[in-house]
């Protein structure tokens, strides 16, 4: 069975562009999530999506968003891209049978924006 | 706001030993689940071991346990007859509702030969 799948592998943008994060969950998996492991800050939570809908958010500013499509695959686009946004970007997927189902997680996309 | 501490930056021992790594977490809530996860230089985030916080039972994986103890707030991992490959960045991670996993700072394992 596949697991989560994350493209591109890399991404090199410039500060001000939008950069577009693709997540393929697990088979079956209709909850979708999206980590942010910067250097120094850990991980730390983005985005969940499930059945189509955001259904809960991190402490991050708007110009992070995203959307889930109806075979449950995910995008994660961030705009007006700042230095700072330079990390690896985890995407989990889960079933959602409850409120803490165990996440499964991608190999990442390595963002660096310069 | 929920937080897990992993004390323990980096730790190194040598192959076949047995190593613990230790984890706490604060939260006022009774029902919640922790996580240990790998991360090999590969990057690939991967599930070691769970534990639900109702069960009294300590849970195992082969060569993996952790010893939780509710009471104190602490998790800790223990990895019996250590193998190269099992060098890794180790996170803890707590659970307790809304999906959100809330991560340590890790501890930087490495296996030496």
């Amino acid at each position: 069975e596949a697991g989560v799948t994350q493209s591109p592998t890399h991404l090199i943008k410039t500060r001000g562009q939008q950069a577009t994060l693709r997540c393929s969950p697990i088979s079956g998996h209709t909850s979708v999530y999206w980590y942010q492991q910067a250097l120094g800050l850990g991980l730390q939570f983005l985005l969940w999506y499930d059945e189509g809908e955001e259904r809960n958010r991190g402490n991050f500013p708007p110009r992070f968003s995203g959307r889930q499509f109806p075979n449950y695959s995910s995008e994660l686009n961030v705009n007006a891209l700042e230095l700072e946004d330079s990390a690896l970007y985890l995407c989990a997927s889960s079933l959602y049978l409850s409120p803490t189902d165990t996440q499964y997680f991608g190999p990442g996309t390595r963002l660096t924006v310069l | 706001a929920q937080t897990v501490t992993q004390s323990q930056p980096e730790m190194s021992v040598q192959e076949a030993e047995t190593v613990t790594l230790s984890c706490t977490y604060d939260t006022s809530e009774n029902n919640y689940y922790l996580f240990w996860y790998k991360q090999p230089p590969s990057r690939q985030m991967i599930l070691v071991i769970r534990q639900e916080a109702y069960k009294q039972q300590n849970a195992t994986e082969n060569r993996f346990s952790v010893n939780f103890q509710k009471a104190a707030k602490s998790f800790s991992l223990k990895i019996s007859d250590s193998q190269l490959g099992d060098t890794a960045m180790y996170f803890c991670a707590f659970n307790q509702g809304a999906q959100k996993l809330v991560f340590g700072q890790g501890t930087r394992l490495t296996i030496n030969p």
